[in-house]
């Protein structure tokens, strides 16, 4: 069973362009979450989502950003008109169901660098 | 407002020792969850321990296991014969039940000497 996938796992961009990062669940798992690391400091929650739905966006900054999660296919995060403030690892994390406690399991993260 | 806080920034300790990583945290809600996570160098995120919070008996993995003390928020972690392996970032981090949000501290960074 492959664990969370995620791609690119570097990705370079100038500011005001656009980034997308891609997050493919383990087999079975129906639960998404993204994770933002700046350097230095530990991992924020950003988003929750399952098939079709946003479940939590607490996290997630009011502008440019957004996520997806389709019925079909990976789990996009978007960061639109990127500034250098965005540059940090994005981490996707995915879990088979999404009451009580179940353990998330983290893919190997993003790390987004903006010139 | 829901805090972890781990007053350590960096450790060391020689390979077979013991060390002991702290970590507090903040919250009035009373049934919740506590973890500890690994991230080596290659940043994989790695469940290292996790524990209840009804529980009163501390959780143990190995050479890994936890101080909790519930009423002091408290939640430290014990390394026993200590791997170089084992040189990483550890961050403490708990979930609310029911709210599936992980909040993390700011990490450990840990070095385990030959």
């Amino acid at each position: 069973n492959a664990g969370v996938m995620q791609n690119p796992r570097h990705l370079v961009r100038r500011r005001g362009q656009e980034a997308r990062l891609r997050c493919s669940p383990m087999k079975g798992h129906s639960h998404v979450y993204w994770y933002r690391q700046l350097p230095e400091e530990g991992l924020k929650f950003m988003v929750y989502l399952q098939k079709e739905n946003i479940i939590d966006e607490s996290g997630m900054p009011k502008e440019r950003f957004s996520a997806e999660f389709p019925k079909e296919g990976p789990s996009i995060l978007r960061i639109q008109q990127v500034v250098r403030g965005d540059s940090a690892a994005y981490f996707c994390a995915s879990s088979p169901t999404g009451t009580q406690y179940n353990e998330q399991f983290f893919g190997p993260g993003t790390r987004l660098t903006v010139l | 407002a829901q805090t972890v806080t781990q007053s350590q920034p960096e450790m060391s300790v020689q390979e077979a020792e013991t060390v002991t990583l702290s970590c507090t945290y903040d919250t009035s809600e009373s049934n919740y969850y506590l973890f500890w996570y690994k991230q080596p160098p290659s940043r994989q995120m790695i469940l290292v321990i996790r524990q209840e919070a009804y529980k009163q008996q501390n959780a143990t993995e190995n050479r890994f296991s936890v101080n909790f003390q519930k009423a002091a928020k408290s939640f430290s972690l014990k390394i026993s014969d200590s791997q170089l392996g084992d040189t990483a970032m550890y961050f403490c981090a708990f979930m609310i039940l029911n709210t599936d949000k992980l909040i993390f501290g700011t990490g450990t960074r840990l070095q385990v000497f030959p």
